[in-house]
């Protein structure tokens, strides 16, 4: 079956440290988008990319950093910079069109102490 | 920059009755997409239903319904007999129709809907 995967489910770190969250689709969709949730505050968007090899900030893309090499593939870096990295972190994807529904991950509870 | 505001942050409602959660969006685009997503606790985004701009019907999805008021600006959801399975967070989505069809969503902060037995 297609979907998105997210790993891993949860993800401890000490301060100071980068991470990286995975997340991957073989749904074959263009677009792919990195959400970080928190209590209260509803989905905000860290980075976005339309395309292989593009992407672009979102609302709160300090601290954070993307790469996409890969249709399949758009690992989010959490670096030393993000000043309260301790969230939950959706991943999404859709095919190009405004039409066309985002499906998202599972998501990592990523918890730095 | 286009905005979305849920003004219930948490909602209870008795099984089998029926339940509105409210949703307004700002924005100076003719051209756009709403959206209700749910997040039960195991915290998966599920699409609920979706409204395009330009359709002046409202939208429904079996046991879910919008009322849409394109002037108004508001996008609510309507769940009817509602069951304990719908116990969940509910976030109202817009997203901008762009060139590409591939903008982001905007999302509100959420409902946190309780069905009670």
């Amino acid at each position: 079956d297609g979907g998105i995967t997210q790993s891993p489910k949860y993800l401890f770190r000490k301060e100071g440290q980068n991470v990286t969250l995975s997340c991957e689709q073989n749904l074959n969709h263009d677009a792919m988008y990195w959400y970080r949730q928190d209590p209260g505050q509803g989905l905000r968007l860290i980075y976005y990319s339309q395309i292989v090899n593009d992407f672009q900030k979102g609302d709160i893309a300090e601290g954070y950093s993307v790469s996409r090499e890969k249709k399949e593939s758009f690992p989010l870096t959490v670096t030393s910079a993000q000043k309260n990295p301790t969230a939950f972190y959706l991943c999404a994807s859709r095919r190009t069109g405004p039409n066309s529904p985002l499906h998202f991950g599972n998501g990592t509870r990523l918890t730095v102490t | 920059a286009q905005t979305v505001t849920q003004s219930q942050p948490e909602m209870s409602v008795q099984e089998a009755e029926t339940v509105t959660l409210s949703c307004t969006y700002d924005t100076s685009e003719n051209n756009y997409y709403l959206f209700w997503y749910k997040q039960p606790p195991s915290r998966q985004m599920i699409l609920v239903i979706r409204q395009e701009a330009y359709k002046q019907q409202n939208a429904t999805e079996n046991r879910f319904s919008v009322n849409f008021q394109k002037a108004a600006k508001s996008f609510s959801l309507k769940i009817s007999d509602s069951q304990l399975g719908d116990t969940a967070m509910y976030f109202c989505a817009f997203m901008f129709s762009g060139d590409s069809g591939n903008t982001p969503l905007v999302f509100g902060k959420g409902t946190r809907l309780s069905v009670i037995a």
